[in-house]
């Protein structure tokens, strides 16, 4: 079974630009997180989408966004980057989110590196 | 307001000798607690996990406890070996909100 992917792997920006990272979870998996890395920061909670709908978002700007098609495929979409935004960006996929049942673990993909100059 | 704090940034422990990973957290709605393994260039794996209504789960080498009451975790590796060199990641969930929330992780160095 395949694993999570991300992409691209590796993405250099500069500031003012937009950028648009692509992640495709685990076949089947329907709920997909994406989370934002930076040294010392630990993982940072950015959205999680179920069923193409955004269910739950943290606490970032309006110009990260994010979508989720029918096939479960999800992009996250940064705009006017920041030198902040530089960060490793994983996306997470788990086979379903049943809130007060038991949590289904999550599998993360190798993350997105994208600097920002 | 961080809500899971991993108070040790680095642990460096003796090949065969007992880590031991720690996190605290301060919302009591969290019901489901995690822990993940991280290596460079990575996503964080799936290590361990422990439901609000036990005190221990075990698996192999690993196992977590969790005390409630302090709203402490830990995570045991007994014995370490090198190859549990990694970054290791606590995450608390609420499963009503389906949102985890994740420390800024501890890395554990084995040494030979």
């Amino acid at each position: 079974k395949a694993g999570v992917t991300q992409t691209p792997r590796y993405l250099i920006k500069t500031r003012g630009q937009q950028v648009t990272l692509s992640c495709s979870p685990i076949s089947g998996h329907r709920s997909v997180s994406w989370y934002q890395q930076t040294p010392g920061q630990g993982l940072q909670f950015l959205f999680e989408y179920f069923s193409e709908t955004q269910r739950n978002k943290g606490n970032f700007p309006g110009r990260f966004s994010g979508r989720q098609f029918s096939n479960s495929r999800s992009e996250m979409n940064v705009s006017t980057l920041e030198l902040g935004d530089s960060a490793l960006y994983l996306c997470a996929s788990s086979l379903v989110w049943d809130r007060g049942a038991s949590y289904n673990e999550q599998f993360f993909g190798p993350g997105t590196r994208l600097t920002v100059l | 307001d961080q809500q899971v704090k991993q108070n040790s940034p680095s642990l460096s422990v003796q090949e065969g000798r007992i880590s031991i990973l720690n996190c605290d957290y301060t919302n009591s709605m969290f019901d489901y607690f995690l822990w993940y393994k991280k290596y460079p260039a990575e996503g964080p794996t799936f290590l361990i996990s422990i439901s609000s209504i036990k005190d221990k789960n075990e698996d192999g080498r690993f196992t977590v406890f969790l005390n409630k009451s302090a709203k402490h975790l830990s995570l045991h590796i007994v014995p370490s070996q090198p190859g549990d060199s990694a970054v290791y990641f606590c995450a608390a969930t609420n499963t009503n909100a389906g949102k985890s929330t994740f420390g800024d992780g501890t890395t554990l160095t084995v040494k030979p």
